[in-house]
């Protein structure tokens, strides 16, 4: 079955430091896509970054980068350089080609940055 | 700007209200989707349309109902709801491809009293 597993429900950093927040997915698809998104108190989700199964290198988009390790099925997202305009939700999901939930989200990891 | 345009961003409304959340998007994609998100629950998959025909619906209580006339355009309406309804209302819209990531609105959110 498609899931998506983040375990973190919260997170604190410290501002200007690096943070990592974890996601596990399983799917036996060999054709995915993995995502993650933010979500500020505002409710709109904000599109990061994105790792296709298939590549290579890991992703990265100005300060947020994508740790994929395929064989251990995970998709860290890590932000370096905290700001506080980072404290929000955070979602990982995943794309796939079959099933009927082909967009799976999962449950968020709550980011505060502190001062 | 988001690309997905939502309104309205906050509804309040009676049970007995009929009211409908319109969703526009000028993205040229090809599917667009409604989510409910409740407080400390995880998103809630409602409709799904692809080339403007509905592909998914699970399993939505009937007093939510759907309308895609176009490939540009996308309405929830709400008729006697409940006060667990009340929740953010998210649309989306992308490509039909594994490699696409959604364009999320700004949400509607919904107080049912």
């Amino acid at each position: 079955a498609q899931k998506i597993t983040q375990t973190q429900p919260g997170m604190f950093v410290q501002e200007k430091e690096a943070v990592t927040l974890d996601c596990t997915y399983d799917t036996s698809d060999p054709s995915y896509g993995l995502f993650w998104y933010k979500q500020p108190s505002s409710g709109e989700m904000i599109f990061l970054i994105y790792q296709g199964s298939y590549d290579q290198q890991n992703a990265t988009e100005g300060r947020y980068s994508l740790n994929f390790q395929k064989a251990r099925k995970s998709a860290n997202l890590v932000i370096s350089a905290s700001q506080l305009g980072d404290s929000a939700m955070y979602f990982c999901a995943m794309r796939v080609e079959s099933g009927t939930y082909k967009y799976i989200f999962g449950t968020g990891t709550r980011l505060k940055v502190l001062a | 700007e988001t690309g997905v345009t939502q309104t309205p961003r906050h509804l309040v409304m009676g049970m007995t209200n009929k009211k409908s959340l319109k969703c526009e998007q000028h993205l040229g994609h090809n599917a667009m989707y409604w989510y409910k998100q409740s407080a400390k629950k995880p998103l809630e998959l409602m409709f799904v349309y692809s080339l403007e025909e509905r592909v998914e619906n699970n399993s939505v209580p009937s007093r939510f109902s759907p309308e895609c006339p176009n490939s540009s355009h996308l309405f929830l309406h709400l008729h006697t709801l409940q006060p667990e309804d009340s929740a953010l209302y998210l649309c989306a819209s992308s490509q039909e491809a594994v490699y696409y990531g959604y364009t999320f609105g700004s949400g509607t959110r919904l107080t049912v009293v």
